[in-house]
């Protein structure tokens, strides 16, 4: 099954202290990218990357660390979190090209930072 | 820079249509796509133009005007579970890894 999976899918944490949310597909796609959805607000993105070693800040960047060291992973990390980085957050990848338009997402990850 | 216009709300009964708007203003621009999402879930991809013109896929449809830089997402015999969030998003068409989504109108379907 085509799948994007996210971990955890909870998670409360303290302010300061490093983590790490996996992202994993399996649908061997080159594009990645990860969003930060607050009430009432759509999808904002925080990083994207078009291929292996290939990432790029999105909107919303301040805070956050991102790597792509192989296809499948797109984890992010954050180094110090604070109580306004509390947020759902989804993973999502897409096909290469233009015609590629459909993104697949994960279940999302609802982090509290206290 | 990107943004994307849409309602925060929209209402409608059971069996019936509905029409939710999007405009948008891009530097450039690849596309429309329309994603819905209930309740928090992992949001789903319903349909995406390119080119001016309607495209159907079985009770939805989307509409776009590039000329006017808008479009919709028209629903059709409704039912309970459309109930749900749905976001216009745009790709950034000189920077294709960039997409910028709207801040999503909350469907309510009635009996």
């Amino acid at each position: 099954e085509a799948q994007v999976t996210q971990n955890p899918r909870y998670l409360i944490t303290v302010t300061g202290k490093k983590l790490t949310v996996t992202c994993s597909q399996n649908m061997n796609h080159e594009y990645m990218s990860w969003y930060r959805q607050d009430p009432g607000l759509g999808l904002r993105q925080i990083y994207y990357s078009m291929n292996v070693e290939v990432t790029d800040k999105g909107d919303v960047p301040e805070g956050y660390k991102v790597s792509r060291k192989e296809k499948r992973n797109f984890p992010l990390i954050l180094e110090s979190p604070s109580p306004n980085q509390t947020s759902l957050y989804f993973c999502a990848s897409r096909g290469p090209g233009t015609k590629n338009t459909e993104a697949f997402f994960g279940q999302g990850t609802r982090l509290t930072v206290v | 820079g990107q943004s994307l216009e849409q309602p925060s709300e929209v209402t409608a009964v059971e069996g019936a249509i509905v029409q939710i708007n999007c405009t948008y203003q891009t530097s450039g621009f690849y596309g429309l796509s329309w994603y819905q999402q209930h309740d928090g879930g992992a949001p789903t991809f319903l349909s995406y133009n390119a080119l001016d013109g309607l495209e159907e896929t079985g009770r939805f449809s989307s509409f776009l005007s590039r000329s006017d830089s808008y479009g919709y997402l028209l629903l059709q015999e409704l039912q309970m579970k459309d109930s749900a969030s749905y976001f216009c998003a745009v790709r950034d068409m000189l920077n294709a890894g960039k997409s910028t989504f709207g801040d999503g109108t909350t469907l309510t379907v009635k009996p």
